[in-house]
């Protein structure tokens, strides 16, 4: 049972245009959400975060928004680089006492590509 | 600062042969973490541990397959005997105080692993 979902494996944007990645998540004891970006032979790094108490987190070009009711995020890059094209997870994780943080599931990826 | 390392980063091996994969996380951190991502499944957690206790094994696979953490700075994932549906891409990642979340969790990058 996939509890994370990215719908879409691919996503192609014009350089300076907005990035929109979504994800979508089944599990409502999900309160902490992540997303990590990873570029071809390295390991995934992490870009921004938001918790469950928010809706909208900032952090230069990148904002995460979550919808809770919806059980739904999204990653906005606003404007977009060439050098924004990596593969994007979408983690989650939640509260089950001591360190469950730790453990995140992911959902599968969203290849984004930025061209000039 | 080093990041995680993890060695081999290709290996290449027969079935029924044993593979060992290694990780030496971030100094100071005291959670490691081993992940595995294949394309149908995306990001696994397999196993995760804790001054060097293991934590939360759930996400093993299957017997072939055990991991380690000896002392604070090293740890090994082992598959034996190691079969094609293996192959993959393993990942470790450390982390510190994973009690609250907004610890991020940093991922080494990777070791290929083929099994023909």
């Amino acid at each position: 049972d996939q509890q994370v979902k990215q719908n879409s494996p691919s996503l192609s944007v014009q350089e300076g245009r907005i990035s929109i990645l979504n994800c979508d998540y089944t599990n409502s004891m999900f309160d902490y959400f992540l997303w990590y970006k990873k570029y071809p032979a390295e390991g995934p790094t992490f870009l921004i975060s938001i918790s469950s108490i928010k809706d909208k987190n900032e952090d230069g070009r990148f904002t995460v928004f979550l919808n809770k009711s919806a059980k739904h995020l999204s990653l906005h890059i606003v404007p977009s680089q060439p050098g924004d094209s990596a593969v994007y997870f979408c983690a989650a994780s939640f509260n089950a006492g001591g360190t469950s943080y730790g453990k995140l599931t992911f959902g599968q990826g969203t290849i984004l590509t930025v061209h000039p | 600062d080093a990041g995680v390392i993890q060695s081999p980063r290709h290996e290449v091996t027969e079935m029924g042969q044993e593979v060992t994969l290694r990780c030496k996380p971030i100094s100071g951190h005291d959670y490691l973490f081993w992940y595995r991502q294949t394309m149908m499944r995306g990001l696994e957690l397999l196993i995760y541990f804790n001054n060097n206790v293991p934590i939360d094994d759930s996400g093993m696979p299957e017997d072939r397959f055990s991991a380690k953490m000896p002392n604070a700075s090293f740890s090994t994932l082992k598959i034996q005997p190691s079969e094609p549906r293996d192959s993959a891409v393993y990942f470790c990642a450390s982390s510190f105080n994973l009690g609250v979340p907004g610890n991020t969790i940093y991922f080494g990058e990777g070791s290929w692993l083929t099994v023909v």
